[in-house]
């Protein structure tokens, strides 16, 4: 089945020790997305990548970076997790750019920073 | 400013029917989508409204009233495992998605 897939789902990672999360997926599709969700919380989009072109949101955290090698994997960089970066960490793709495309969703990585 | 209202968390019988609010506020309208979130799983999709009135897809329809920046999901013939997050996402006019907190569903026997 054609999907969205991230690992590891749950991560643990010290105050300060960069920690890399990783997405790949087989649908195929032209947009990558990662997005950080606390607890009870909306989503809020961190980066997305439309083909290789990468879009950073305004308010994204410059310890924060992200990479694209090819049309299948994505990666996210935190370069120095503090305690406020604890959360669930979604990537997600959609076929296109035009935003009415539904996102498909991995998994999931819940981080942890001790 | 842009926002997506819903109400935080809703309890419903099994079997019964459950209608979810969202109101929005955005630059400009595309569209609202509405996912199913469990708890510590991704998000997944459940609708897509453009257009004014109810679409219906199997237990589940979505409802939108542009004129009054309104959309509800209905929920019929519930189940145990529709407890759940519902998120409400309006789509603006640079086809940025806007989402709303969620709410939590809680089924009860």
């Amino acid at each position: 089945d054609a999907m969205v897939i991230q690992n590891p789902r749950y991560q643990v990672t010290q105050f300060g020790k960069p920690v890399t999360l990783s997405c790949s997926q087989t649908l195929n599709h032209n947009v990558m997305y990662w997005y950080q969700q606390k607890s009870s919380q909306a989503p809020k989009l961190l980066f997305h990548y439309y083909d290789k072109d990468f879009n950073n949101e305004a308010d994204t955290p410059d310890n924060f970076q992200s990479r694209r090698p090819n049309t299948s994997f994505c990666f996210l960089d935190i370069r120095s997790p503090g305690l406020g970066d604890a959360a669930m960490y979604l990537c997600a793709t959609s076929r296109d750019g035009q935003g009415y495309s539904p996102l498909h969703f991995g998994n999931g990585t819940r981080l942890t920073v001790t | 400013g842009q926002n997506i209202d819903q109400p935080t968390e809703m309890t419903a019988t099994e079997g019964a029917i459950v209608q979810i609010n969202c109101t929005y506020q955005t630059s400009g309208f595309n569209g609202l989508f509405w996912y199913q979130q469990h708890a510590g799983e991704a998000p997944t999709f459940l609708s897509y409204n453009v257009l004014d009135g109810l679409e219906e897809k199997g237990r589940f329809s979505s409802f939108l009233s542009r004129s009054k920046g309104y959309s509800y999901l209905l929920l019929k013939e519930l189940q145990m495992k529709d407890s759940a997050s519902y998120l409400c996402a309006g789509l603006d006019s640079n086809y940025q998605l806007i989402w709303g907190a969620g709410t939590k569903l809680i089924i009860k026997p």
